[in-house]
């Protein structure tokens, strides 16, 4: 089945401690995106990646890395230095439909709690 | 930067009734979609109208694309309880070209009655 997968499910995560989320797509997409969820909030981009080797930052990348060596993964970093991490986190990925529009097709999610 | 908002941020209705969501945005778009989560879990695209169309149906889904006010609403006709979920409306970025980047609402959270 063709989809994204996020790994872990759940993370628990001492405070100074970076941690990496997963996220594989195999749909053969060039376009992956991180986004955050706060409770009652809406989705806040983090960073995202139009092409192999190149990513660009969202409008929340303080305190969080990535990299896009190769087409299907995309992981997150969530660095010591971001304030308040704890959050769910959701990956996507998109191609560029017949319409020409940007539908994304999401993971699962990854629930990141700070002890 | 927050492009779409929806109200009401919560609604509740008997099974069967129709729900109405709608969606404001400030800036240009190409197009705009709605998405639902369902609790705990990811978003699932439900429908896409582009700047260019007024309406658009997808089974019992109804969305209209008012340009003018930028405004869009979503129907949701005959209700059924597993409809409760989240909803969000996304608009699109032009300026960042192919696979533009996507902004979300904050959401709205319906709850459909039995």
């Amino acid at each position: 089945d063709g989809g994204i997968t996020q790994s872990p499910k759940y993370l628990f995560r001492k405070e100074g401690q970076n941690v990496t989320l997963s996220c594989e797509q195999n749909l053969n997409h060039d376009a992956m995106y991180w986004y955050r969820q706060d409770p009652g909030q809406g989705l806040r981009l983090i960073y995202y990646s139009q092409i192999v080797n190149d990513f660009q930052k969202g409008d929340i990348a303080e305190g969080y890395s990535v990299s896009r060596e190769k087409k299907e993964s995309f992981p997150l970093t969530v660095t010591s230095a971001q304030k308040n991490p704890t959050a769910f986190y959701l990956c996507a990925s998109s191609t560029r439909a017949r319409s020409g529009a940007n539908v994304l097709t999401f993971g699962a999610g990854s629930r990141l709690t700070v002890l | 930067s927050q492009q779409g908002e929806e109200d009401p941020q919560a609604l509740s209705i008997q099974e069967g009734e129709n729900a109405t969501m709608n969606c404001s945005y400030k800036t240009s778009i190409n197009n705009l979609q709605w998405y639902r989560q369902n609790s705990g879990r990811g978003l699932v695209h439900l429908i896409l109208i582009r700047s260019n169309e007024r309406e658009k149906h997808s089974g019992r889904l109804r969305v209209t694309l008012d340009t003018s006010k930028k405004s869009s609403s979503l129907l949701i006709t005959a209700s059924r309880a597993a409809d409760t979920a989240s909803y969000f409306c996304a608009t699109d970025d032009p300026s960042t070209g192919a696979n533009s980047k996507l902004t979300f609402g904050k959401g709205i959270t319906l709850s459909v009655r039995p």
